[in-house]
């Protein structure tokens, strides 16, 4: 059974542009979840999906957005970028809300 | 607000000798406990969780955890450390079904051979 795919796995942009990250989850899985990993606020929550629809946010401005596809697949865009957004965006997928989450590998934007 | 804390940044421990990771959490009602592992490059792996029952949790490798409601904790340990095991372990909480996850900032396990 394949694991969650993140693509792409790095991303150099540079500040004011605009990124998108795909993730398809396990298959099955319809709940989708995205995290931003930094070294000095580690694991921060952005958003979940449950079947297309947005459950859950995090604290996060709204230059973040996301949406779930029909087929459960997922994508989280950022705009205007800035040299904060650098870090490792994970995608995360379960079962069902409730269950444990399976992780991607993560993509790595860095922003300059 | 809910959160959880690993009161230690890093954790060093001899091979062959027990460890402990600590975890406490800050969470009102029920929740669903876990642990979560990532090793250098890597995503995170989930590792174990604690949903109800036995307050003692098994996972891979020799790895349990132990719930303790009135502490509001949950420690991971193993009896016998392996340099293999060096990694960075998170503890997670998800506060009442279908809410997100609440991550703590993580604990970097060193084994020393």
């Amino acid at each position: 059974k394949a694991g969650v795919t993140q693509t792409p796995r790095y991303l150099i942009k540079t500040r004011g542009q605009q990124v998108t990250l795909s993730c398809s989850p396990i298959s099955g899985h319809r709940s989708v979840s995205w995290y931003q990993q930094t070294p000095g606020q580690g694991l921060q929550f952005l958003f979940e999906y449950f079947s297309e629809t947005q459950r859950n946010k995090g604290n996060f401005p709204g230059r973040f957005s996301g949406r779930q596809f029909s087929n459960s697949r997922s994508e989280m865009n950022v705009s205007t970028l800035e040299l904060g957004d650098s870090a490792l965006y994970l995608c995360a997928s379960s079962l069902a809300t409730g269950s444990e989450a399976f992780f991607g590998q993560g993509t790595r934007l860095t922003v300059v | 607000a809910q959160s959880v804390a690993q009161p230690e940044d890093q954790v060093n421990v001899a091979e062959g000798n027990p460890l402990t990771v600590k975890c406490t959490y800050s969470v009102s009602g029920n929740p669903y406990l876990f642990w979560y592992v990532q090793y250098p490059n890597r995503g995170l792996q989930f590792f174990l969780k604690y949903i109800t029952g036995d307050n003692l949790v098994k996972g891979s490798y020799g790895f349990e955890a132990e719930f303790n409601k009135s502490q509001t904790s949950f420690h991971l340990k193993k009896p016998s450390a392996l340099v293999s095991d060096s990694a960075l372990y998170f503890c997670a909480v998800r506060p009442t079904y279908g809410q997100n996850f609440v991550f703590g900032p993580g604990t970097r396990l060193s084994v020393l051979p």
